[in-house]
């Protein structure tokens, strides 16, 4: 089983509609959450972090659900400009290492 | 503030050719890593770095070689290079502890 996954997509989404995904994650002992965005043929920026008791960001909010192992991306009054790849990435706790997610891809559509 | 700066953004390879693809960051960050990233693969992690002398492998280390010597380099080497290693490969940087990994742009490989 993929220490990450998400259902790559793509997801085509109206302009002005609300988008939510999610990622699972197998290794309970992982420590750290993350939503990184890539946009076509660029690198991986960091989009937010996760904390337990969720937390938002203008349109974008994510949640932690530890016992199901889960994490969430709701983005809100989806922009042309939010089309790119969301990718959940997880660490596990005492080392720098991170575990990706293949992405979702959202396309927002005029 | 140039943060990881990765050469070449593009290189063809023939089969069997050796090159080196060129990573230095300037943030003093003492973790460094290796990603190659391929369709439907997300990114995997070929090498990681801990600090200057200490390197590792990581999901996908066969036919790379890497090497610390400072703290601000990272070079990854492709010995001889075969067509299954085209790809995008990306060196990240990040502080011990610290959650964002600083990409960065990117090189595009193709191996004929």
């Amino acid at each position: 089983r993929k220490e990450v996954e998400q259902d790559p997509g793509p997801f085509n989404v109206p302009e002005g509609a609300t988008v939510a995904f999610n990622c699972t994650y197998s290794n309970s002992a992982s420590q750290s959450f993350f939503w990184y965005r890539q946009d076509c043929r660029k690198e991986p920026k960091l989009l937010m972090s996760v904390y337990s008791s969720g937390n938002e960001d203008g349109r974008f909010t994510a949640q932690l659900n530890r016992a199901s192992q889960y994490i969430s991306l709701l983005i809100r009054d989806s922009k042309l400009s939010d089309s790119a790849t969301y990718l959940c990435v997880v660490k596990r706790a005492g080392n720098n290492r991170l575990a990706f997610g293949k992405g979702n891809q959202v396309v927002v559509i005029p | 503030n140039a943060g990881v700066t990765q050469t070449p953004k593009f290189q063809v390879l023939k089969t069997g050719q050796s090159m080196t693809l060129q990573c230095a960051q300037d943030m003093n960050h003492e973790y460094m890593s290796w990603y190659r990233q391929d369709p439907g693969m997300g990114l995997r992690l070929i090498h990681y770095s801990v600090g200057a002398g200490i390197t590792d492998q990581g999901e996908v280390p066969n036919g790379y070689n890497v090497s610390r010597s400072t703290t601000e380099d990272f070079p990854l080497r492709l010995l001889s290079a075969a067509p299954s290693q085209t790809s995008v490969y990306f060196c990240a940087s990040s502080s011990p502890g610290g959650g964002e990994a600083f990409f960065g742009q990117g090189t595009r490989l193709t191996v004929v």
